[in-house]
């Protein structure tokens, strides 16, 4: 079955150290995004991408960093420089063709010990 | 450049309607809608095209109008599955999908 994976589910981060998200998908499609949310909070945009080798940065892009060397994987590091990484990130894939809808992995929840 | 949604919280009783709005200070071209359960990805409802265009899937609809910059999100006699946090989103430059903060919805038996 076709879908966005993402992994690990939980994920901690010891102070001073870059964590890396995985999110992968099997849906051929080109656009990728990352989200962040906070408790209670909104999807916030962190960085999305159009294309292999390709990425813009989003909202709140300070203290992460993204790559896209393949069409399916789009990883989310979470540096040192972003003091407050405690979320919900939240990985999607689209089709880039207008109208088409977001298919959202599971989530990792990510904690600082 | 983000869409802003009204209100920020709603409770009902079962069978009540609701109302969710989502309005954007620059020109909408399209307008998604998700609801999301706590701790759980957001599950696609509907998207909205074009200035005028209703949508529905069950009870629930929306309308968008592409002159005001807004989209409505209607609920109609809530069941109690309907709780959860309700999410317009829309793109602004090159593919980009942006969210509003989130109205989050409770109905009680």
């Amino acid at each position: 079955d076709g879908g966005i994976t993402q992994s690990p589910k939980y994920l901690f981060r010891k102070e001073g150290q870059n964590v890396t998200l995985s999110c992968e998908q099997n849906l051929n499609h080109d656009a990728m995004y990352w989200y962040r949310q906070d408790p209670g909070q909104g999807l916030r945009l962190i960085y999305y991408s159009q294309i292999v080798n390709d990425f813009q940065k989003g909202d709140i892009a300070e203290g992460y960093s993204v790559s896209r060397e393949k069409k399916e994987s789009f990883p989310l590091t979470v540096t040192s420089a972003q003091k407050n990484p405690t979320a919900f990130y939240l990985c999607a894939s689209r089709r880039t063709a207008l109208g088409e809808k977001l298919f959202f992995g599971s989530g990792t929840q990510l904690s600082v010990l | 450049q983000q869409p802003v949604q009204s209100p920020q919280a709603v409770i009902l009783r079962e069978g009540e309607d609701a109302v969710i709005n989502c309005s954007s200070s620059k020109a909408l071209y399209s307008v998604h809608w998700y609801r999301q359960k706590h701790g759980e990805a957001p599950v696609f409802l509907m998207i909205l095209l074009k200035g005028g265009e209703q949508k529905g899937h069950e009870k629930i609809s929306a309308s968008f109008n592409e002159k005001k910059q807004q989209s409505s999100l209607y609920l109609t006699a809530s069941q109690l599955s309907y709780s959860g946090t309700y999410f317009c989103g829309t793109g602004y430059n090159n593919n980009d999908m942006r969210f509003g903060a989130g109205t989050r919805l409770t109905v009680k038996p």
